[in-house]
């Protein structure tokens, strides 16, 4: 079964800092993934998603994120960190059911 | 167009009583789904449908019911609600198919059940 695994529930880095996500996935076809991003209180929303074109996915607010089939891994990154970026961090996986699931998620902290 | 809505946004319910969580959404998408989120355990599929008339089951359906007879609307049902359905609820909606998926979110439901 499709599953993917978030490490690290929390992380924390200083302004302008760069930004690592980790996201390993599993899946015995070619995967659809995703990074969703959740603001407090509110619903997700994509950042960026991978289909099967590019391995370097460009997605909003700086975000990107390279998909390494040899790792299976899908880690979301963007080069200096702002304060704006504080949220949740979710990574996605399509399953050949049409099913879409949800890593554990990651809480990002910006330092000043 | 007014996305994916969700009603109600807030709900207490006591031990045993039902309830059903709407959702709703204008963008004629084929793909709708259920999920709860809970701390520290991300988003779990509860159910999901690909289409008017075809649902199926997610991570963790038990408790839960779902019916899909029109395109735009995707209500999930508690029939007997525990204190374990204590969560937030959020429904999704997307196109299928070809490279899509990419699933646009509702606001979401807080429920909590004493």
């Amino acid at each position: 079964a499709q599953s993917v695994t978030q490490l690290g529930s929390h992380v924390s880095v200083s302004e302008g800092a760069l930004v690592l996500l980790r996201c390993n996935y599993s899946s015995s076809v070619p995967p659809y993934l995703f990074w969703y991003v959740q603001y407090p209180n509110q619903g997700l929303q994509l950042l960026l998603k991978y289909t099967s074109a590019a391995t370097l996915v460009k997605g909003i607010n700086g975000f990107e994120a390279e998909f390494k089939k040899s790792e299976t891994s899908f880690h979301l990154t963007k080069p200096s960190a702002h304060m704006s970026d504080a949220a949740e961090y979710f990574c996605a996986v399509k399953s050949s059911a049409s099913k879409i699931i949800f890593g554990s998620g990651t809480r990002l902290s910006i330092r000043p | 167009n007014a996305g994916v809505t969700q009603t109600p946004k807030f709900q207490v319910l006591k031990t045993g009583q039902s309830m059903t969580l709407q959702c709703a959404q204008d963008m004629n998408h084929e793909y709708m789904s259920w999920y709860r989120q809970d701390p520290g355990m991300g988003l779990r599929l509860i159910h999901y449908s690909v289409g008017a008339g075809i649902t199926d089951q997610g991570e963790v359906p038990n408790g839960y019911n779902v019916s899909r007879s029109t395109t735009e609307d995707f209500p999930l049902r508690l029939l007997s609600a525990a204190p374990s359905q204590t969560s937030v609820y959020f429904c999704a909606s997307s196109y299928s198919g070809g490279a899509s998926y990419e699933q646009y979110f509702g606001p979401g439901t807080r429920l909590t059940v004493t």
